[in-house]
């Protein structure tokens, strides 16, 4: 199974509230979890990434959670600005022919916070 | 500034016309890929190449080409646009083998009338 669902398709949230995105995954062979941030008329742009020996990761206002006996994983945004309006996509990683490696997409979050 | 070159950034073919979408990184990077975005439908892989001299279709292939110039140029060539195509396309690179992230163009917008 090499899918990543996300959820929620779109979210709104207040400045100042908590902004949270949730991915879901069945393959044990991912072993990397990056979130991506795109802006209007943007690339996706890697926000921050998690390998999943780890519980958290935190940067700034953005913390990655992970249940490795769930299979998930998830995107919190505290304190949430209006700068943070984007579309966000969870993906992970899987090696693949050889050394090479792939990423597997989320459908993506519309995140829009209201001032 | 380093990072992946796209062009162009809009265009709007007639169906039937044919164009080329050109793609540059200067990160050294091993890896490219074509993806194309729809709403709704997230980041759909159109064609990658693992390492300069070989490419292989991604998820939604049919009715694209790709070249794998040099290690630097990735083009995705559209040889009779129909509308279906109207989406926006990134190109992405990556070292391929790390955990790296994956840097993206900032896009091409085409329309297919």
């Amino acid at each position: 199974q090499q899918q990543v669902k996300q959820s929620p398709q779109s979210l709104i949230v207040q400045k100042g509230g908590i902004s949270i995105i949730n991915c879901a995954y069945e393959n044990t062979a991912f072993d990397y979890f990056p979130w991506y941030q795109q802006f209007p008329g943007k690339g996706p742009a890697l926000l921050i990434a998690i390998r999943p020996d780890v519980s958290e990761k935190k940067e700034g206002r953005f913390t990655i959670s992970f249940n490795k006996s769930a299979k998930q994983f998830s995107l919190h945004i505290m304190d949430s600005q209006p700068g943070d309006s984007a579309t966000y996509f969870c993906a992970a990683s899987i090696r693949h022919a050889g050394n090479n490696r792939k990423l597997i997409w989320g459908l993506g979050t519309s995140l829009a916070v209201n001032p | 500034n380093a990072g992946v070159t796209q062009t162009p950034k809009f265009q709007v073919l007639k169906t039937g016309q044919s164009m080329t979408l050109q793609c540059a990184q200067d990160m050294n990077h091993n890896s490219m890929y074509w993806y194309r975005q729809d709403p709704g439908m997230g980041l759909r892989l159109i064609y990658y190449s693992a390492s300069e001299g070989t490419t292989d279709k991604g998820e939604v292939p049919n009715g694209y080409n790709v070249s794998r110039l040099n290690k630097r140029e990735f083009s995705l060539r559209l040889e009779s646009a129909a509308p279906s195509q109207t989406s926006v396309y990134f190109c992405a690179s990556s070292s391929g083998t790390s955990f790296g992230g994956y840097t993206f163009g900032s896009g091409t917008r085409l329309t297919v009338v």
